[in-house]
């Protein structure tokens, strides 16, 4: 699994839109790039899955340039209940069975 | 929409006592998972099962650990003799497939060891 770097934290306010990025440099041909999001004693879960390019579905958007060596989960119009911590994962969808998260960015947005 | 399941939220044990951590994994699923969150650390990855056996399993998944799944709904984690050092957030997780991103998670049961 590609080794990924994230900012340690972020503060943000209510209605602003929130862009984290995660370098991924070592990425291989074969790895996506998945972002988690984790409340409070709660377990992970899924927000978005990309290769390249964009993908946007209800929660958030995913940019990733055409090296792939970086990406950004954007969150539009963050509300306080997006608090959390988001992890940025690369591997290969088709093997290996488990999922190594790293230290994550912690999210704090403020009223 | 389909969740995991996970009992109980929170227990308390001595240590050297055997706790046993139960899941309901999600019922389609084939791939189940066990994680732990210690207070303020990142999720790490304990062990994975499928089709009834170990796939993988981490450094933290010594011989005090153990999982089963002895009927065709629960998946259960087992800490023989319990730590000081066991006391987390153990996450149970299944998943469909063995890809990155398919898992979804239990809200957890938080262990203390005194």
């Amino acid at each position: 699994l590609a080794k990924t770097t994230q900012p340690i934290s972020m503060d943000s306010y209510e209605g602003q839109e929130v862009n984290i990025t995660c370098s991924h440099n070592n990425i291989a041909t074969n790895d996506y790039i998945t972002w988690y999001q984790q409340f409070p004693s709660q377990g992970p879960r899924f927000i978005i899955q990309g290769y390249k390019t964009k993908v946007t579905n209800e929660v958030a958007s995913l940019f990733i340039p055409a090296d792939r060596k970086s990406s950004t989960l954007s969150l539009p119009r963050v509300s306080l209940s997006d608090t959390a911590v988001y992890y940025c994962l690369v591997g290969d969808t088709t093997g290996g069975f488990k999922t190594i998260f790293g230290a994550g960015t912690r999210l704090f947005v403020k009223a | 929409e389909p969740e995991v399941t996970q009992t109980p939220s929170h227990q308390v044990t001595q240590m050297g006592q055997e706790v046993i951590l139960r899941c309901v994994p999600i019922s389609n699923h084939l791939y189940f998972y066990w994680y732990r969150q210690i207070l303020g650390q990142k999720v790490e990855f304990l062990v994975s099962f499928y089709n009834n056996e170990i796939s993988e399993k981490s450094e933290i998944f010594d011989d005090q650990f153990s999982v089963e799944r002895p009927d065709g709904s629960n998946f259960t984690l087992k800490i023989r003799s319990t730590k000081l050092e066991d006391s987390a957030m153990y996450f149970c997780a299944s998943s469909p497939g063995g890809q990155i991103g398919s898992h979804t998670f239990g809200s957890g049961t938080r262990l203390t060891v005194v």
